[in-house]
């Protein structure tokens, strides 16, 4: 089983819908959690950080279920600039800054 | 600010061959990663250092591949011999120090092709 599993989609999506993203982590020592950004044939980038007490940035919401050992990522009012695959990202304690990826959700917006 | 540098960013070998990838990473980060990116995956550790020390190198293929940050600043990370299996992205990523709300940025990546 994968440290981080994300349902690999392509989600398909009209502009201005709203879509969810899942991703579970199967350790539950696993200490900080992120979603990351990755355009294609571009490097990933940062999209949050993701919080027990949940998190807000503009269209995206991020939350974390520590006892469901879950992330999720909500974006509202998609764009077509949001089109990407989307990556979920544990880190595990004492393990500094190494990032545990999952596979990723694969998001097309169209018009 | 300068981002993170990767050359060469496109590589095509045959197997067996050997090949080299260079990082410069964002001035002042002492923290330097590589990871591979196979196609329909998501980016895995290889090795991480911190200035000219290795941090972690627990999945990297020791028999195959090397990395060294001599002077604690650019890195290089070969492979010897190629595999077919090694077709992928490498990225190099940095960031200001090692702990997991340190940023990690990443460089645009070397797309290596093994035929």
């Amino acid at each position: 089983r994968k440290e981080v599993e994300q349902d690999p989609g392509p989600f398909n999506v009209p502009e201005g819908a709203t879509v969810a993203f899942n991703c579970t982590y199967s350790n539950s020592a696993s200490q900080s959690f992120f979603w990351y950004r990755q355009d294609c044939r571009k490097e990933p980038k940062l999209l949050m950080s993701v919080y027990s007490s949940g998190n807000e940035d503009g269209r995206f919401t991020a939350q974390l279920n520590r006892a469901s050992q879950y992330i999720s990522l909500l974006i509202r009012d998609s764009k077509l600039s949001d089109s990407a695959t989307y990556l979920c990202v544990v880190t595990r304690p004492n393990q500094g800054g190494k990032l545990i990826f999952g596979q990723g959700t694969e998001l097309s917006v169209k018009p | 600010e300068a981002g993170v540098a990767q050359s060469p960013r496109y590589k095509i070998i045959e197997k067996r061959q050997s090949v080299a990838f260079w990082c410069n990473p964002i001035s002042g980060h002492a923290t330097l990663y590589w990871y591979q990116q196979i196609l329909g995956q998501g980016p895995k550790l290889l090795i991480q250092f911190q200035n000219n020390g290795v941090v972690d190198d627990s999945q990297l293929p020791k028999d195959r591949f090397s990395a060294e940050r001599l002077k604690g600043v650019d890195s290089t990370l070969k492979i010897q011999p190629a595999k077919l299996e090694d077709s992928a992205v490498y990225l190099c990523a940095s960031s200001v120090g090692q702990g997991p709300f340190n940023e990690q940025f990443f460089g645009p990546g070397t797309r290596l092709t093994v035929l």
